[in-house]
């Protein structure tokens, strides 16, 4: 299983842009990296999945280096709402270690 | 993505009891839904692995007498935790396994134990 290891916490202002990043050394051939968001009493949301360079879409961007050992989420002009855990999950499509949570990066977002 | 719901949101019970609660994939015929409980301030723990007209699968350490797992069709599962003690309170969470392979997941239920 592709360990990962995430800031405990982080914080923000609003209007500024955020980065986490997930370090994955032992990441294997056909592992993909997938980001989560959770809200307080809320069930986790799916952000973005990448496997290498970089994806974005409409939430976030993922900054995958050649290496691919670590991972950057970039969340564009945080607000308030985007106070939440980030969890980064690390395994082949459809494998065991992408049902592996750990303990994810509280971000706080300040006025 | 996949919607998925769940029902009840919140659900208080008595010792000894037994709780179902419903996972739903409202808009994606979901082969496989995962079952995950989270205890205050940790993160998600799988519980199971439900298969749509097969046996759960479930992880070391998770009693499958005490949390019955049904997954009769590709829209429903349901988990039932039998003679509920007040350690089983936790927010259980469900999720269904997307095209990609990401997860996509419901809302939680809040199970409290008197």
């Amino acid at each position: 299983l592709a360990k990962t290891t995430q800031p405990i916490s982080m914080d923000s202002y609003e209007g500024q842009e955020v980065n986490i990043t997930c370090s994955h050394n032992n990441i294997a051939t056909n592992d993909y990296i997938t980001w989560y968001q959770q809200f307080p009493s809320q069930g986790p949301r799916f952000i973005i999945q990448g496997y290498k360079t970089k994806v974005t879409n409409e939430v976030a961007s993922l900054f995958i280096p050649a290496d691919r050992k670590s991972s950057t989420l970039s969340l564009p002009r945080v607000s308030l709402s985007d106070t939440a855990v980030y969890y980064c999950l690390v395994g082949e499509v459809g494998g065991y270690s992408t049902l592996t949570f750990g303990k994810g990066t509280m971000l706080l977002v300040s006025p | 993505g996949a919607v998925v719901s769940q029902h009840p949101s919140r659900v208080i019970c008595k010792s000894g009891t037994s709780v179902k609660i419903e996972c739903r994939s409202l808009d994606f015929q979901a082969t496989t839904m995962f079952w995950y409980r989270q205890f205050p301030k940790q993160s998600l723990m799988l519980m199971a692995t439900s298969n749509e007209g097969s046996k759960a699968t479930y992880e070391q350490g998770v009693e499958k007498d005490k949390f019955l797992i049904n997954h009769a069709s590709l829209t429903l599962s349901t988990l039932t935790v039998t003679s509920a003690h007040p350690e089983d309170s936790s927010f259980y969470i469900c999720s269904v396994l997307g095209e990609g392979y990401e997860q996509y997941f419901g809302p939680g239920t809040r199970l409290t134990v008197t």
